[in-house]
C-alpha cells in the first residue's frame, strides 16, 4: 500500500495568512493527489484533484501543485470559513490511501 | 443534481455483520462507468477508504479489511452496499458512500453522502 504522510498534523494561522501543508507518499503517485477540506459533523468537500486541478466552484486562494512523491495545498489568503481539517488522498493504486490531516486553527 | 444517501443500523452488536446501503438519487447508477465508493471515519480520527465497485460489479477492498467486506452494487434498486462481517469496537465510525468526478480509478471523490453513524456495542 502506499503511505501519504501530511505535515504539519496542525497549524495556527491568522485571518489573511497564507498557509502551506504538505502531502509525501511512499512511493511515485505521478499527479494523481487530491486535496479535501472537512468541517466538523460534515462529509469532506474535494477542493482539488490531479494534483493541481481546481474542483469547480472552489475559490481560487486555493491552490495544489507536485507531481511524483511530493504535493502541496496552498491558501493564499485565509478567510473564516476555511479553518477546518484537510486531508490528501492518493488514487494512483487502489487502496486509495488518505493522509492523516490536518488541521488549520484560527491563531 | 445527484444525490448520494446512506442508510442502515446505527448500532451492530460486536462479531455481527455490519450492513449499509447507499441510494443514488438524481442520476442512474449504471448510466456511466463510475467507481463508486465507501470510506469511514472513526470518531476523532481520519479518513480510511474501505474499497470502490466499479458499475459492472468488479471491486476493490482495502486489504486491512477484505477479509470482512463486501461491497455489491443493486441497479435496479439504483443503490450500492457495503456489508463488513465480525465487528468489533474498532469498526465504529462514520461511514460515507462517494462517487467520484469521472470514470477513471484515478478519480478524486466529488459527490459524498452526509454519512452514517454506526455504533459497535453490545
Amino acid at each position: 500500500d502506499i503511505q501519504m504522510t501530511q505535515s504539519p498534523s496542525s497549524v495556527s494561522a491568522s485571518v489573511g495568512d497564507r498557509v502551506t501543508i504538505t502531502c509525501r507518499a511512499s512511493q511515485g503517485i505521478s499527479s494523481w493527489l487530491a486535496w479535501y477540506q472537512q468541517k466538523p459533523g460534515k462529509a469532506p468537500k474535494l477542493l482539488i484533484y490531479a494534483a493541481s486541478s481546481l474542483q469547480s466552484g472552489v475559490p481560487s486562494r486555493f491552490s495544489g501543485s507536485g507531481s511524483g512523491t511530493d504535493f502541496t495545498l496552498t491558501i493564499s489568503s485565509l478567510q473564516p470559513e476555511d479553518f477546518a481539517t484537510y486531508y490528501c488522498q492518493q488514487a494512483n493504486s487502489f487502496p486509495h490511501t488518505f493522509g492523516q490531516g490536518t488541521k488549520l486553527e484560527i491563531k | 443534481q445527484l444525490q448520494l444517501q446512506e442508510s442502515g443500523p446505527g448500532l451492530v452488536k460486536p462479531s455481527e455483520t455490519l450492513s449499509l446501503t447507499c441510494t443514488v438519487s438524481g442520476g442512474s447508477i449504471s448510466s456511466s462507468s463510475y467507481y463508486w465508493g465507501w470510506i469511514r471515519q472513526p470518531p476523532g480520527k481520519g479518513l480510511e477508504w474501505i474499497g470502490s465497485i466499479y458499475y459492472s460489479g468488479s471491486t476493490y477492498y482495502n486489504p486491512s479489511l477484505k477479509s470482512r467486506v463486501t461491497i455489491s452494487v443493486d441497479t435496479s434498486k439504483n443503490q450500492f452496499s457495503l456489508k463488513l462481517s465480525s465487528v468489533t469496537a474498532a469498526d465504529t465510525a462514520v461511514y460515507y458512500c462517494a462517487r467520484p468526478g469521472g470514470v477513471r480509478a484515478h478519480d478524486a471523490f466529488d459527490i459524498w453522502g452526509q454519512g452514517t453513524m454506526v455504533t459497535v456495542s453490545s
